[in-house]
């Protein structure tokens, strides 16, 4: 079974702290993503990885940062956390699409458990 | 950018019954897939449909795709209280089918 594991599941940090959120999949996968999730808006993408030291903007970068040194890990950075991040944090992985399946299919994603993130 | 958007927001059923939930979009696809949100967890991903079927099922689950009105449903039938969870319908990006843009999703609360 895939597994994507998260560093917290639960993180409380003030205003202005350097925060890492930390995510590790054991199934070799190329693809890694960061998500947020906020009540009404659903999941939105901040950034997502294809491959070790390469990374994509999602739709909301601004205030993030990320890392990707070995490919089983993608780290999520807030260098300034403000209280407006305050939300759920979910990472997910997933094989990528060239890997032997046909032209413009897709794979599914696995997702960690969450980490909520408070910012006082 | 947000694509789906799922119909109800909210829907309570008993035990037994079907659940329909319903997921709209806004731009041609190649790919719409179904994920289950247990509370305060991760998303688990239920069942995927490409744009050129129209129907697919999985043990209780049956989703239709109808590419024409850019809509899909997905069907539980017998309902149990396990499902009680969040559902989110994603499709991917036109050219690059890597990337996932989930919906609002549907929460449904099955009484036993």
């Amino acid at each position: 079974d895939v597994k994507v594991t998260q560093s917290s599941r639960y993180l409380v940090k003030r205003t202005g702290e350097k925060v890492f959120l930390e995510c590790v999949q054991d199934m070799d996968h190329e693809n890694m993503f960061w998500y947020r999730q906020d009540p009404g808006l659903g999941l939105r993408l901040i950034y997502f990885s294809y491959d070790v030291k390469m990374k994509e903007k999602g739709d909301i970068p601004e205030g993030y940062s990320v890392s990707r040194e070995k490919k089983e890990r993608f780290s999520l950075i807030l260098e300034s956390a403000s209280t407006n991040q305050t939300s759920m944090y979910l990472c997910a992985s997933s094989l990528v699409t060239w890997r032997g399946l046909p032209r413009l299919s897709s794979y599914e994603q696995y997702f960690g458990p969450g980490t909520r993130l408070t910012v006082t | 950018s947000q694509q789906g958007e799922e119909d109800p927001q909210a829907l309570s059923i008993q035990e037994g019954e079907n659940a329909t939930m319903n997921c709209s979009y806004k731009t041609s696809i190649n790919n719409l897939q179904w994920y289950r949100q247990n509370s305060g967890r991760g998303l688990v991903h239920l069942i995927l449909i490409r744009s050129n079927e129209r129907e697919k099922h999985s043990g209780r689950l049956r989703v239709t795709l109808d590419t024409s009105k850019k809509s899909s449903s997905l069907l539980i039938t017998a309902s149990r209280a396990a499902d009680t969870a969040s559902y989110f319908c994603a499709t991917d990006e036109t050219y690059n089918t890597d990337k996932l843009i989930f919906g609002t999703g549907t929460r449904l609360q099955v009484f036993p």
